[in-house]
């Protein structure tokens, strides 16, 4: 499987924008970005994913580079809520009916925001 | 619509002790995994049910097993309880495999 980099921990102020890098320098053609969070004592949840476009949904923006191997989650006013840690994972669309459609979870970065 | 619940919320347990973590979800969805997450680390996969009726092993599947109740519940068990079985048990359903997955707020077992 592809691996992904993140920083081990990142802080913010609240109401600022907040970019969250991910490399992937070994990413295949097939392979989408996902993102999840975990926010304290509770289950991941869906953020965004993409493929090689950027992306928007309420909740984010997904950019991604060009060569695609790396990407970056915009959180665009980051507010006390989404203090959390951000998981960024490559999901193949070929092989994730042979592995089950688990997530691959790495460390992810935990992130602070201040008031 | 409560999406993925689990019960019970904690556990404590003595080594060799047996119990079952339940599972439900009521957005109709046909795929469902467990997790557990250790202290400081990511979520790893024990089991999963592609579809009502199947049942497959994940990455660390020894000392469990799994049922797959209905297309709603799916259950985990632990047969005989050891200290590293202590962790974050975490449930969750999607759509179909691959799809992205809805979690439940977690179990925290404690094995002593």
């Amino acid at each position: 499987d592809a691996k992904t980099t993140q920083p081990n921990s990142m802080e913010s102020n609240e109401e600022e924008p907040v970019h969250l890098p991910c490399n992937h320098s070994t990413i295949s053609g097939t392979d989408y970005i996902h993102w999840y969070r975990q926010l304290p004592s509770q289950g991941p949840e869906y953020v965004i994913h993409g493929l090689t476009s950027n992306v928007n949904n309420r909740m984010a923006s997904l950019a991604i580079a060009e060569d695609r191997k790396s990407s970056t989650l915009i959180l665009h006013r980051a507010t006390l809520r989404d203090a959390a840690v951000y998981y960024c994972i490559l999901r193949d669309v070929y092989m994730i009916y042979n592995q089950g459609g688990k997530l691959i979870f790495g460390q992810g970065t935990e992130l602070s925001v201040k008031p | 619509n409560a999406g993925v619940t689990q019960t019970p919320k904690f556990q404590v347990l003595k080594t060799g002790q047996s119990m079952t973590l339940q599972c439900a979800q009521d957005m109709n969805h046909n795929s469902m995994y467990w997790y557990r997450q250790d202290p400081g680390m990511g979520l790893r996969l024990i089991y999963y049910s592609a579809s009502e009726g199947t049942t497959d092993k994940g990455e660390v599947p020894n000392g469990y097993n799994v049922s797959r109740l209905n297309k709603r519940e799916f259950s985990l068990r632990l047969e005989s309880a050891a200290p590293s079985q202590t962790s974050v048990y975490f449930c969750a359903s999607s759509v179909q495999e691959g799809d992205t997955q809805y979690f439940g707020p977690g179990t925290r077992l404690t094995v002593l």
